[in-house]
């Protein structure tokens, strides 16, 4: 079965440069969720889109935007980064009435130096 | 705010035993979901298994199974007959559509010696 997808599986970005991180949900997933974990921690949740529309906000810095396109693929953008930006960045899809079951991608591991 | 608390950040169990990790959570709301997800070295995380808080009987995924206590807000995770691939980070986590958010706990090692 199709999984969610994530591009690219490592990123290595300098202070203050700019990085997209892009999630492909599974097909028919209409929501897309974004969380970030940091070394030994649990997964933040960040931001989440329904049907192309920003559903809900975590802890998203405000350096960070995202979006969802019209073929529901998402990317989350980060700019300015810093050192503590380093984590691994999961997304997340799910579908219609089941919104409470998230599937994770593989994640992207961003390391900033 | 929900919160969800893992209270033992490592466990170990022997190959084909039996191991029970425990998570409790806090909130004010009636609906909402509880999951348990397996991350192994790998970092992918997966979802082993679901309970939605409005049913009564347990959730059973084959050798996982859960011990959910509503009014306890108590959420144990029972593996039985214990595998090596069942090593792992393991996150309970909580869900309500109010928030549409997922919240985690702090998470717990699994080590299975063979």
């Amino acid at each position: 079965a199709a999984g969610v997808i994530q591009s690219p599986r490592h990123l290595i970005k300098e202070k203050r440069e700019t990085a997209t991180l892009k999630c492909y949900p599974i097909p028919r997933h209409d929501t897309v969720y974004w969380y970030q974990q940091g070394p030994g921690q649990d997964p933040q949740f960040l931001i989440s889109f329904y049907e192309k529309m920003q559903s809900d906000k975590g802890s998203i810095p405000d350096r960070f935007s995202a979006q969802q396109f019209s073929d529901y693929h998402s990317e989350l953008n980060m700019s300015s980064l810093e050192l503590g930006d380093s984590a691994l960045y999961f997304c997340a899809s799910s579908a219609g009435q089941s919104h409470y079951e998230q599937y994770f991608g593989p994640g992207t591991r961003l390391t900033v130096t | 705010a929900q919160t969800v608390t893992q209270s033992q950040p490592e466990m170990s169990v022997q190959e084909a035993e039996t191991v029970t990790l425990s998570c409790t959570y806090d909130t004010s709301e009636s609906d909402y979901y509880l999951f348990w997800y397996k991350q192994p070295p790998s970092r992918q995380m997966i979802l082993v298994i679901r309970q939605e808080a409005y049913k009564q009987q347990n959730a059973t995924e084959n050798r996982f199974s859960v011990n959910f206590q509503k009014a306890a807000k108590s959420f144990s995770l029972k593996i039985s007959d214990s595998q090596l691939g069942d090593a792992a980070m393991y996150f309970c986590a909580y869900y309500s559509g109010n928030n549409n958010d997922m919240r985690f706990g702090a998470g717990t090692r699994l080590t299975v010696k063979p």
